[in-house]
């Protein structure tokens, strides 16, 4: 089946930092891709949809200037928290959209904010 | 927008015995319910889905069921083992609209010796 990545799988970082988490698709090529965000013992909550060329579309919420989308590739989505916090601390997972509108989720990036 | 509840949280069953996910949704334009098995520290991974044309699907152990008109679907797990312990997710989708993937709050299944 479809590989998707991400980059770092875990990161620790001090409060007031940015940190970039990469999420590639390995083997096809995504138009589309989403970032989802999890708390410990917590569902998966959508926090926006990128799409490759175009401005991110955010859920209600969740802040755009502080969560930075960029769709610069039909392989690959960043997502840099920025000026991050410890309340940021949390489970990241994109999921990648396929040419037949199939989701393929990655592993997820774990990130503490001390 | 699209809610999808979850039930239960918790669910403990026994080595070989069936255990059985509920799920709700709220929009009926949702077509595609897939739904999710995660492990700790990874990513979720899909396990088995439905599209909103078909009532029953089932592959190997594990089963799912839609009822469009009530708008609930379910997981079925049969014979049960040690490696289905996980946490399990539902989920809705509206395919060929904005194909935003909506989860459920989990179940988390635990397979008792």
């Amino acid at each position: 089946g479809a590989v998707v990545s991400q980059h770092p799988s875990w990161v620790i970082c001090k409060s007031g930092t940015s940190v970039k988490i990469e999420c590639r698709s390995l083997d096809f090529q995504a138009t589309t891709m989403f970032w989802y965000r999890q708390f410990p013992k917590q569902s998966l909550m959508l926090m926006a949809t990128s799409n490759e060329g175009s401005k991110a579309t955010y859920e209600q919420g969740v802040e755009k200037d502080k969560f930075l989308i960029n769709h610069a590739s039909l392989t690959l989505s960043t997502l840099t928290v920025t000026s991050a916090h410890p309340e940021d601390s949390s489970f990241y997972i994109c999921s990648a959209r396929d040419t037949q509108g199939e989701q393929f989720f990655g592993p997820g990036t774990r990130l503490t904010v001390l | 927008g699209e809610n999808v509840e979850q039930h239960p949280s918790t669910l403990s069953v026994q080595e070989g015995d069936s255990a059985v996910i509920k799920c709700t949704y709220s929009d009926s334009a949702s077509n595609y319910f897939p739904w999710y098995k995660q492990e700790l520290g990874k990513g979720p991974q899909l396990i088995i889905d439905i599209r909103s044309n078909v009532g029953e699907k089932k592959d190997q152990r594990i089963a799912v069921t839609l009822n469009k008109t009530a708008k609930h679907f379910s997981l079925h797990i049969t014979e049960t083992q040690p490696e289905d312990s996980a946490v399990y997710f539902c989920a809705a989708s509206t395919k060929n609209r904005d194909d935003k993937i909506i989860f459920g709050k989990g179940t988390r299944l635990h397979i008792l010796p």
